[in-house]
């Protein structure tokens, strides 16, 4: 069975750093891109950041670039995002989830960790 | 970025009823759309991917048409269970977007 479980969410000021993580379980890691998609509350997705398989390549929103990195350990079958600079509007629930390729659906999400930026 | 627009944007609906909520992309996306449900304090679910191809466990009473910049998902007979938000997802470009929502609620 496909699993994600993320964590590392919390309360941030705005300007402060964190690093999310997300645990994966159930399938080949290493053979698939993986993403980051976020949801402020009460609003819709928004996607984040992708990864390729072996780490090599990487695509941000606009709004993210420069202040967010998004990186994965193979080797431990886990994802990450470390994000600097926070701001008030990345409060979000964050989701880990499983592309299908380099542009493509997410097939499988993880439960979701929320990040709030507030002073 | 391709923008992408759902609507209704919030839809009442009884049990039995045929819903169809419209997505539609500022530019040609040909057929590289996906549909996703979800629930309160859930995690989005795959329904949908490639405009019409149903994600593996999904109901048949689920399905999805269009190309280009119209597409459609349609819940032939809505079920108790479907009383969701539904996104829209288009992967045309390596920048993903998504829709706003369409929100089902009981009627």
């Amino acid at each position: 069975e496909v699993q994600l479980v993320e964590s590392g969410g919390g309360l941030v000021q705005p300007g402060g750093s964190l690093r999310l993580s997300c645990a994966a379980s159930g399938f080949t890691f290493d053979t698939y891109w993986m993403g980051w998609v976020r949801q402020a509350p009460g609003k819709g997705l928004e996607w984040v950041a992708n990864i390729k398989q072996d780490g090599s390549d990487e695509y941000y929103v606009d709004s993210v670039k420069g202040r967010f990195t998004i990186f994965r350990n193979n080797a431990k079958n886990s994802l990450y995002l470390q994000m600097n600079s926070l701001r008030a509007e990345d409060t979000a629930v964050y989701y880990c989830a499983r592309s299908v390729g380099w542009r493509s659906n997410f097939d499988y999400w993880g439960q979701g960790t929320l990040l709030t930026v507030s002073s | 970025d391709i923008q992408m627009t759902q609507s209704p944007s919030t839809l009442s609906a009884s049990v039995g009823d045929r819903v169809t909520i419209t997505c539609r992309a500022s530019q040609s996306i040909s057929g590289w759309l996906a549909w996703y449900q979800q629930k309160p304090g859930k995690a989005p679910k795959l329904l949908i991917y490639e405009a019409s191809s149903l994600e593996s466990g999904v109901p048949s009473r689920f399905s999805g048409s269009g190309s280009g910049t119209e597409f459609t998902l349609t819940i032939s007979s809505l079920q108790p269970d479907d009383f969701a938000t539904y996104y829209c997802q288009q992967y045309n470009s390596y920048s993903l977007t998504f829709g706003q929502g369409t929100k089902v609620e009981i009627k």
